[in-house]
């Protein structure tokens, strides 16, 4: 069972690049998240997606745009990269909100 | 403010040595209160949900337990395989997950 895929694993950006982060999950679920870890920090949400067709921004939507092109996948775009958004980034799917969250294994992302 | 506040930030125990983590939250219309275990370099896996006050869930060697303003993790004579980061969370009225920055557990063999 695959549960929540994202790719890639590691990454390194210099300021000012662009990148997608990939987010793919194969058990029906209607809603889906992306969040962002930094040390000492409880995770912060980015944008979530409540059902198909459906986005919005959550805590620190700044510098990032979602697609969730289909029910399956939910990709996060980082138009211009700045050293700020060095974090591990991780994308979560659930069946419906306010129920248990399941978590891809992150990528970590450095933008020097 | 909605707030979730998780203590101690770390915890050292012996193996077999009991303990307890704290989840302290104020948040306006609590929809419940979800643990999550986190290992390095991994996403965080879910564990336990509580909705209402005087509910309880166990798994293993863990209890969770909810009061009106905190939620205990109750580890009983933990193993070395139980270290881990453990995260709390509370979904409000809106249904805004709210995150606490987690308890790191560590137990020595």
């Amino acid at each position: 069972n695959a549960g929540v895929t994202q790719t890639p694993k590691f990454q390194v950006l210099k300021t000012g690049q662009s990148m997608t982060l990939q987010c793919a999950q194969d058990m029906n679920h209607n809603s889906m998240y992306w969040y962002r870890q930094d040390p000492g920090m409880g995770l912060r949400l980015i944008y979530y997606s409540a059902s198909e067709g459906t986005t919005d921004k959550g805590e620190v939507p700044n510098g990032y745009n979602v697609s969730r092109l289909n029910k399956r996948e939910f990709s996060l775009r980082l138009e211009s990269a700045a050293p700020s958004q060095t974090s591990v980034y991780f994308c979560a799917s659930s069946r419906q909100q306010n129920e248990k969250l399941f978590f891809g294994s992150g990528t970590q992302l450095s933008v020097l | 403010e909605d707030q979730v506040t998780q203590s101690p930030e770390a915890l050292r125990l012996q193996e077999g040595e009991s303990s307890s983590l704290n989840c302290s939250y104020t948040v306006s219309g609590l929809r419940g209160l979800f643990w999550y275990r986190q290992d390095p370099g991994k996403g965080p896996e879910f564990l336990f949900t509580l909705y209402s006050a005087g509910e309880e869930k166990e798994k293993e060697r863990l209890k969770a337990t909810l009061t009106k303003k905190e939620s205990f993790l109750h580890i009983t004579a933990p193993k070395p395989e139980d270290s881990a980061t453990y995260l709390c969370a509370v979904t409000d009225s809106n249904y805004q997950l709210i995150w606490g920055a987690g308890t790191k557990l560590i137990i020595k063999p």
